[in-house]
């Protein structure tokens, strides 16, 4: 198995631009979740799916956040428009279930100028 | 409210030698606690998993502990080698009925020095 897939790696961007972060979890994985990694912060949930369906998006810092999870292989998390403060490591993780051990993707390095 | 405590922030250490990282919890009752590693410009990978009633769980050179009485859980690496150099974290998983909501710790970076 490949893993979990994320696009692309890096990105950088200047701020109000539309930024969007793609994700391939690990086939038979139901559970879907979508962090932000900072120094000072560590990692922090935005948005979990279970079975495609948005759980919990209580993580997600306004409302120029959105994920969506159209099918089981799939999921987009999207920031319009970015802002300086945007800038982190995002990560998609995916499981079986959701007390199951989390597989962790590469990440996206993301840069708002 | 439910934390997750790692120290030291940093560490640097020479090569062959041992080390232990601390993780402090106050998640109370939590269904397990997990060690990741996490090298530099990837996403976090597993070490050790540990249920709430075990104390103690191996990974070849990486040794878990876990005292629920005191909330403390230690991450032990023997004969430390260059590839250890990484950041370490600490999560500790709610024993809610399906919870999701893992509580990291900011981690603990290594480095080995040759």
């Amino acid at each position: 198995d490949a893993g979990v897939i994320q696009s692309p790696r890096h990105e950088v961007t200047e701020m109000g631009q539309e930024v969007t972060l793609r994700c391939k979890p690990i086939s038979g994985h139901n559970s879907l979740f979508w962090y932000r990694q900072t120094m000072m912060r560590g990692l922090e949930l935005l948005i979990y799916f279970n079975n495609n369906v948005p759980i919990d998006d209580s993580g997600m810092p306004e409302d120029r956040f959105s994920a969506k999870m159209p099918n089981a292989s799939f999921s987009t998390l999207k920031i319009q428009p970015s802002e300086p403060r945007d800038s982190a490591v995002y990560f998609c993780a995916s499981t079986r279930q959701p007390q199951e051990t989390q597989y962790f993707g590469p990440g996206t390095r993301l840069l708002v100028l | 409210k439910n934390q997750v405590e790692q120290s030291p922030q940093s560490l640097i250490i020479l090569e062959g030698k041992n080390c232990t990282l601390q993780c402090n919890y106050t998640v109370s009752p939590f269904s397990n606690l997990r060690w990741y590693k996490q090298d530099t410009g990837r996403g976090p990978v597993s070490l050790t998993i540990m249920t709430f009633s075990e104390n103690t769980k191996s990974n070849g050179r990486y040794t878990a502990t876990l005292d629920a009485d005191t909330k403390q859980s230690s991450l032990h690496i023997t004969a430390s080698q260059l590839s250890d150099s990484a950041s370490y974290i600490c999560v500790v998983s709610p024993r809610t009925s399906g919870t999701y909501k893992y509580i990291f710790g900011t981690g603990t970076r290594l480095k080995v020095l040759a």
